[in-house]
């Protein structure tokens, strides 16, 4: 069984405030993406990395910066946390997709900018 | 401008009976399209997939129809049951991006009464 694993469920941050989102995954798995889900909006695609040391920009990677150090770990960072921020962000991992794997998605984090 | 669109924010279906979920997209460079299936609390789960050169697949109870021609998706659930209440989103895979940048719609709630 795939395990995703975010280590905040809940956090409540101040403006300002830098924030470390951590993820996770037992599968070996070459990639990991950054999702927020927003109401009425889906999931949205903040960064994604397909190696250690490697990062790509999703659609809304304005605010966010990521890092991965190590393959099974993916790390989001809110440099200065915005209220607009206020979001349930999405650690997700993959293997290769181009031979049609699905994503695996964590439980969430719940943030809270105030 | 969403590419990927759930036109219908919530459904209510009775128990037994069939729940049509609906998803519509604007670009034809898809290679693949996706259900994923999301309790409270919880991360999505993949469903269900369909590739851009079908038009059907079937999995059990869960069954995606596509129509490339009029660029709509469906997910056909028979008989629905009281555990098929969650939020399901539609995503799809543009081409040539590696399978990274699945774009998602903005999700269905989906209520079956017992």
């Amino acid at each position: 069984d795939v395990k995703v694993t975010q280590s905040s469920r809940y956090l409540v941050k101040r403006t300002g405030e830098k924030v470390f989102l951590e993820c996770v995954q037992d599968m070996d798995h070459e990639n990991m993406f950054w999702y927020r889900q927003d109401p009425g909006l889906g999931l949205r695609l903040i960064y994604f990395s397909y190696d250690v040391k490697m990062k790509e920009k999703g659609d809304i990677p304005e605010g966010y910066s990521v890092s991965r150090e190590k393959k099974e770990r993916f790390s989001l960072i809110l440099e200065s946390a915005s209220t607009n921020q206020t979001s349930m962000y999405l650690c997700a991992s993959s293997g290769q997709l181009s031979s049609g794997n699905t994503i695996y998605f964590g439980e969430g984090s719940w943030l809270t900018v105030v | 401008d969403q590419q990927v669109k759930q036109n219908s924010p919530s459904l209510s279906v009775q128990e037994g009976r069939i729940s049509i979920l609906n998803c519509d997209y604007t670009n034809s460079m898809f290679d693949y399209f996706l259900w994923y299936k999301k309790y409270p609390a919880e991360g999505p789960t993949f469903l269900i997939s369909i590739s851009s050169i079908k038009d059907k697949n079937e999995d059990g109870r869960f069954t995606v129809f596509l129509n490339k021609s009029a660029k709509h998706l469906s997910l056909h659930i028979v008989p629905s049951q009281p555990g098929d209440s969650a939020v399901y989103f539609c995503a799809a895979r543009p081409l040539n991006t590696g399978g990274f940048k699945t774009i998602f719609g903005a999700g269905t709630r989906l209520f079956v009464k017992a």
